[in-house]
């Protein structure tokens, strides 16, 4: 069955350190791959997607992530992270079967930022 | 400005009393998605529509019905509200590109139901 792994429930970080969030997934195909943000109270926010061509995509907000397709994962980097970007995130990946088209998510890791 | 709009934000009732959470999207999208966030689970689809008239199942559709008379609404609505559907939900819509569609979604801000 097709699923998203998101294995860190909570990740905590100081300000001005980098930042890796993992996702892996479980898909036949390569599938369209996609980060989300959602602040608390708020609606999710899309942060960078992949589908073909380079592995390595930019996003807003200085995020960036890594298609790797020997690994199944698709891991989310920021370089310095601000507090501002405390917050939930959300992996998900897009996927087509049997002429249809749905949306698998991950569980979510929730992010704090120390001053 | 394009946007989802989902209504109400907040609603508390009771066992059984049926009610109907809207969404309405201004963006011309064909498709339109309906999740529940849960602690721990994250968000689950429960219908989606790929178009007028066309609505399927997704993970978690018991006790849930949805309808896609026009383009920009699709309607969450729950016949016989039990407390297990207490949750938070998200209307979502994208472009639909055809089989292959790569389109991301734009969310609305949610709807907090508590069913008591």
């Amino acid at each position: 069955a097709q699923s998203v792994t998101q294995p860190d429930i909570h990740i905590t970080v100081s300000e001005g350190a980098s930042l890796e969030l993992r996702c892996n997934y479980s898909y036949g195909a390569t599938p369209y791959l996609f980060w989300y943000v959602q602040s608390p109270g708020q609606g999710l926010q899309l942060l960078l997607k992949y589908f073909s061509g380079d592995t390595l995509v930019q996003g807003i907000k200085g995020f960036e992530a890594e298609f790797k397709r020997s690994q199944s994962s698709f891991n989310l980097r920021k370089p310095s992270v601000h507090w501002s970007d405390a917050a939930e995130y959300f992996c998900a990946v897009g996927l087509t079967t049997s002429g249809t088209y749905k949306y698998i998510f991950g569980t979510g890791t929730r992010l704090k930022v120390l001053a | 400005e394009a946007q989802v709009t989902q209504n109400p934000r907040y609603l508390i009732t009771v066992t059984g009393k049926k009610l109907t959470v809207t969404c309405s999207q201004n963006m011309n999208h064909e498709y339109m998605s309906w999740y529940r966030q849960d602690p721990g689970l994250g968000l689950r689809q429960i219908y989606y529509s790929m178009n007028v008239e066309v609505t399927d199942k997704g993970d978690v559709p018991e006790g849930y019905k949805v309808s896609r008379k026009e383009k920009r609404n699709f309607p969450l609505i729950l016949e016989s509200p039990s407390p297990n559907q207490t949750s938070l939900y998200f209307c979502a819509s994208s472009l639909w590109g055809g089989q292959l569609s790569n389109q991301p979604q734009h969310f609305g801000d949610g709807t907090r139901l508590s069913i008591l």
